[in-house]
């Protein structure tokens, strides 16, 4: 178990690119959560997965943004024709619903210019 | 829906000082409390956290917390810090029991600054 893992770390894009993360879970945990934190801010909840079943979303998630887990397993996260007000840190969250544990990962760094 | 407030953005404290970072939370339901840590350009680390049971939690690096229901607070406290644990900390809540989707909700954080 390497816990949580986020790709890339770090991206850079120009306004108006659409970009993806990628985030693997640990393998048995079946729900993943995606977040969003801003400089000076706690994390945002954005998103939450049961399985491949997306269960909710958050208004944050504007029509730009999907969120995909084909077959339950790695989730993806797109932001299409980014806005400078996309900046942020996107955390990756599974939790195992046994003790309530959430494992976050590194996080992705994204920066618009 | 639920709700956590950290007064203090930032704490300054000495070296070998004892420290106590305020939470405070609102809910209509029962819930369950955590405290994560964050480091630089990091993820999150899970502290400790109060599911049920004794209300004085301790978790890692010698950090406790105390689950104060008629006050609606959840307090860090350490005894004596250390140069390392100057970070940005972060309290969360989320609803008791595994039926609903179980979303973390967090406060805006404080920053500890250690200092020699």
């Amino acid at each position: 178990d390497t816990g949580v893992s986020q790709n890339p770390r770090h991206k850079i894009t120009k306004r108006g690119q659409n970009v993806t993360f990628r985030c693997d879970p640990i393998s048995e945990h079946n729900r993943l959560y995606w977040y969003r934190q801003t400089l000076g801010q706690g994390p945002e909840f954005l998103t939450y997965f049961q399985n491949e079943a997306q269960l909710e979303k958050s208004r944050l998630l504007s029509d730009r943004f999907s969120a995909e887990r084909p077959k339950g397993s790695f989730s993806t996260l797109e932001i299409q024709r980014t806005e400078q007000g996309d900046s942020a840190m996107y955390l990756c969250a599974s939790l195992d619903i046994q003790d309530y544990g959430y494992t976050f990962g590194s996080g992705t760094r994204l920066t618009v210019v | 829906a639920q709700s956590v407030t950290q007064l203090d953005s930032q704490v300054p404290v000495f070296e070998e000082a004892p420290v106590e970072l305020r939470c405070n939370y609102s809910s209509s339901v029962s819930v369950y409390l955590f405290w994560y840590v964050q480091y630089p350009n990091q993820g999150l680390q899970l502290l400790l956290k109060y599911l049920s049971g004794s209300t004085l939690v301790k978790g890692i690096n010698g950090f406790e917390a105390e689950f104060n229901k008629s006050q609606t607070s959840f307090h860090l406290r350490k005894p004596s810090v250390h140069i390392s644990d100057t970070a940005e900390y972060f309290c969360a809540v989320s609803p008791a029991g595994g039926t609903g989707f179980q979303k973390l909700v967090f406060g805006t954080g404080t920053r500890l600054l250690v200092s020699p």
